[in-house]
């Protein structure tokens, strides 16, 4: 069975705080996905990683970076906790190309509140 | 990703069939059909996917007309454990291509 797991299931931070959310995939996928889910506002990409070290930018990357040294590994860092940073947040991965590439497999997600 | 167009919501009732339709006008050649489904507080899960006509699997069917420019999602006989959101993706197999999902159709099975 695909497993993506992510670090934390709830998160609590502090404004001004840096903060790590990890997402480990155990199915050698090239992909690695972050999203951010707000209610009425569906699910929006902030990062996408398609190999190790190469990183894309998505819909909302303000205030975010990523980093995948492994192929297995993707974080997500928010380099300076603000409230507006309160979210869901999701991790997916999924194969590199042909229909794969659309069959993505997401995590648990992380509920973080920044306070 | 082609844009795709969905219903924000549907109702239904248990033991109906539920058809979803999503619209992808600009649909490209080599992109697939994938559907996803989301239920509270958990990661959309990969539900069915298709590139041509017909495909079924034990969840659901998805119809794909000759032009491809819309798909539906097939569920039979709902049940309340089917209430959740359900996007519809457009995709190809170029590596490096994001996966940029939609607003998604909010279905609501009551008793």
């Amino acid at each position: 069975d695909v497993k993506v797991t992510q670090s934390s299931r709830y998160l609590v931070k502090r404004t001004g705080e840096k903060v790590f959310l990890e997402c480990v995939q155990d199915m050698d996928h090239e992909n690695m996905f972050w999203y951010r889910q707000d209610p009425g506002l569906g699910l929006r990409l902030i990062y996408f990683s398609y190999d190790v070290k190469m990183k894309e930018k998505g819909d909302i990357p303000e205030g975010y970076s990523v980093s995948r040294e492994k192929k297995e590994r993707f974080s997500l860092i928010l380099e300076s906790a603000s409230t507006n940073q309160t979210s869901m947040y999701l991790c997916a991965s999924s194969f590199a190309g042909g229909a794969a590439y659309t069959e993505a497999f997401f995590g648990q997600g992380t509920r973080l509140t920044v306070v | 990703l082609a844009k795709t167009t969905q219903p924000i919501s549907m109702d239904s009732y248990e033991g109906q069939e539920v058809n979803i339709t999503c619209s992808h006008n600009n649909i490209a050649t080599n992109d697939y059909i994938t559907w996803y489904q989301q239920f509270p507080s958990q990661g959309p899960r990969f539900i069915i996917q298709g590139y041509k006509t017909k495909v079924t699997n034990e969840v659901a069917s998805l119809f794909i007309p000759a032009d491809r420019k819309s798909s539906t999602l097939s569920l039979p006989r709902v049940s309340l454990s089917d209430t959740a959101v359900y996007y519809c993706l457009v995709g190809g197999n170029n590596a490096g291509n994001m996966l940029t999902f939609g607003g998604g159709t909010r279905l609501m099975v009551k008793p």
